[in-house]
């Protein structure tokens, strides 16, 4: 199994410019969500889903959107990136009997200048 | 969900246990203590949750406290790959899932 994979890595991108973080899993887990991770701050859900066609917001939703339209793949859509957005993005999943227990994948390091 | 405090940051010899800890006083009779490790640019791994007996798997033990009030995660023979940053999470097993989980967590060393 790879397990969770995001793509890209790293991306820099200018304020106004929209763009796609990918996330799959091969595991058929549930659950899975979307973190921001940003100096001091822990990890912050911004978007989670329970199943195929079913997501919801987490703490910091505002200028991002989801979809989960098969139980592999949850992209985050940035519509109209800000600087307040730079940050690393990990994507997790689980089971959702067990969806404390995460499984996240390498994050990706996104730059907005 | 019960609030967690940690200590900010931790320094352990290589090859001495390494015991993290963690306080949740107002943690509630049906929530677990998780805990998870994420290493420098990688993202969070999970290690182990307990509820109120002590735990061990292959990564670390879980000590909690009898009035569950505090929990101690211990990697028994510490090695340079331990360092890293250490979450101790409060949870319901099923609860909203909307809530945040992670805190700033506890920094370890593990020094040469």
């Amino acid at each position: 199994n790879a397990g969770v994979t995001q793509t890209p890595k790293f991306q820099v991108l200018k304020t106004g410019q929209s763009m796609t973080l990918q996330c799959a899993q091969d595991m058929n887990h549930e659950y899975m969500s979307w973190y921001r991770q940003d100096p001091g701050m822990g990890l912050r859900l911004i978007h989670y889903s329970v199943g195929a066609g079913i997501t919801d917001q987490g703490e910091v939703p505002n200028g991002y959107n989801v979809s989960r339209s098969t139980t592999e793949d949850f992209p985050l859509r940035l519509l109209s990136a800000a600087p307040s957005q730079t940050s690393v993005y990990f994507c997790a999943s689980s089971r959702l009997s067990s969806y404390n227990e995460q499984f996240f994948g390498p994050g990706t390091r996104l730059t907005v200048l | 969900d019960a609030k967690t405090t940690q200590p900010t940051s931790m320094d352990c010899a290589e090859g001495r246990a390494a015991n993290l800890p963690c306080n949740h006083s107002t943690i509630s009779g049906n929530e677990y203590v998780y805990w998870y490790r994420q290493i420098h640019s990688q993202g969070p791994q999970y290690i182990i949750h307990g509820l109120k007996n002590n735990e061990t798997n292959e990564m670390a033990s879980l000590i909690i406290t009898e009035d569950r009030k505090s929990s101690t995660l211990i990697l028994p023979h510490a090695t340079l790959r331990d360092t890293a940053v250490y979450y101790c999470i409060v949870r319901l097993m099923k609860t909203s899932y909307d809530k945040v989980i992670f805190g700033p967590g506890t920094s370890l060393s593990v020094i040469p």
